[in-house]
Formats: C-alpha cells, sequence, structure tokens
C-alpha cells in the first residue's frame, strides 16, 4: 500500500465480542485517521487521533496511536453484524496544500457474525 | 451533512473508450478534491489531488495523460479515463475538502468495468 500494512487482513468474530484491528505506517505523521468502507461503498470517517494522543474513544471505538512504533490500534467493544465492513487506516498531510491528502493502509475486513 | 456526489455509480464501456466520472460538492466549496482507485479488497491508492483553476498534481506513477483531471469550479472535479482497457476497471472514489472548514467528505464511488 502507499501508506503502511494492517493486521489482520480479515477478522472474522462473534456478535458480542472486541474487534481488535492494528495499523502500521511508514512516515512521520500529524494525525491518523480510521475510516470504515461497507461492500462498494464510499468511506465514513470514525476517528482521528493526533500525534500527541496516545488514545481516543469514540462510542464504542477506542483507537491507540504509539508514535515510536509508528502504528495504532483500532478497538471496536461489544460488536454488531452492522460492524462488518472494511476498516482502514490513513495518514497524510494536515496543513496548506497537503490537507486531506491521504495515504491508506491494506485494510482489515472484519466480519461480525450474529 | 455535507454531500459529496459521484456519478456515475456504475459505468461499463468497451475498450478502448474514454469514460468521465464526475465528484460534486453539493452544499460546500471545495477548492481542493482527491481522486482514488481501489481494486477488490485492496486498499485505496491516491491517484492525484485536484486543485480548482489549476492543473492537477499526480501522485508517482499514474499516468497524467491517461487520467485526465478537470476542476473547472469550486463544485466539481471531474476524471476521464481515456482511452481505457480491460486493467483499468476499478472503483474510483473521490473526496473534497471543505475551503471553508477544511472538512474532508468522501463521494460513494464510481464502477468502471471496461469490457
Amino acid at each position: 500500500s502507499q501508506q503502511g500494512e494492517e493486521d489482520p487482513q480479515a477478522l472474522s468474530i462473534q456478535e458480542g465480542e472486541n474487534a481488535t484491528m492494528n495499523c502500521s505506517y511508514k512516515t512521520s505523521i500529524n494525525n491518523l485517521q480510521w475510516y470504515r468502507q461497507n461492500s462498494g461503498r464510499g468511506l465514513v470517517h470514525l476517528i482521528l487521533i493526533r500525534s500527541n494522543e496516545r488514545e481516543k474513544h469514540s462510542g464504542r471505538l477506542r483507537v491507540t496511536l504509539d508514535t515510536s512504533k509508528k502504528s495504532s490500534s483500532l478497538l471496536i467493544t461489544a460488536s454488531r453484524a452492522a460492524d462488518t465492513a472494511s476498516y482502514f487506516c490513513a495518514t497524510g498531510g494536515s496543513r496548506g496544500s497537503t490537507l486531506g491528502r491521504l495515504y491508506f493502509g491494506r485494510g482489515t475486513q472484519l466480519t461480525v457474525w450474529p | 451533512g455535507a454531500v459529496v456526489s459521484q456519478h456515475p455509480s456504475r459505468v461499463i464501456c468497451k475498450s478502448g473508450t474514454s469514460v468521465k466520472i464526475e465528484c460534486r460538492s453539493l452544499d460546500f466549496q471545495a477548492t481542493t478534491m482527491f481522486w482514488y482507485r481501489q481494486f477488490p479488497k485492496q486498499s485505496l491508492m491516491l491517484m492525484a489531488t485536484s486543485n480548482e483553476g489549476s492543473k492537477a498534481t499526480y501522485e508517482q506513477g499514474v499516468e497524467k495523460d491517461k487520467f485526465l483531471i478537470n476542476h473547472a469550479s469550486l463544485t466539481l472535479s471531474t476524471l476521464t479515463v481515456t482511452s481505457a482497457h480491460p486493467e483499468d476497471s476499478s472503483f474510483y472514489i473521490c473526496s473534497a475538502r471543505d475551503g471553508v472548514t477544511g472538512e474532508l467528505f468522501f463521494g460513494e464511488g464510481s464502477r468502471l468495468t471496461v469490457l
């Protein structure tokens, strides 16, 4: 990928279980974002974590960032069948002309079984 | 909320023809739009940055003569795949950056199939 790797590539769990996805990136960053993509659809922004933050929460989502290891994780707690989707991390420019120019990881395909 | 519309959502064309995909910001002005390509079960690859009123900036390895980008207004960017071949079949997604707030919004994507 242009940006880095994610693992696992695929994750299959039962409803109610937690899902953890990891992302590694290559360059220094100002922030890292996580997106969700339902099959054949556009992207939905989930959460942004800045480089000076270590952890961030949003509802059932928890994101961590370790800049020393150039890695991030996304935890979805109490998963639901509706959480079934592909999840991507993305890094990119955060200022000036590069703002919005994102590089995505390979993604994790999450399947939550009812 | 802000919406970015892509049209067409699906297109099938014959090899050798050109296909135009539109990306519109519906309720905000987008000074910058971005085009991505996504092959099945793969990640999104940034193709180019489209700036209103100026030439697009292409990522390394993306043929600018093959993928023509025009950003003629603050609400519309177009991607034209010229002389399309089966290997150009892909899912093309645009994003648009609100010139006032800086927020970024993605379109729903356009699936191109070249026969």
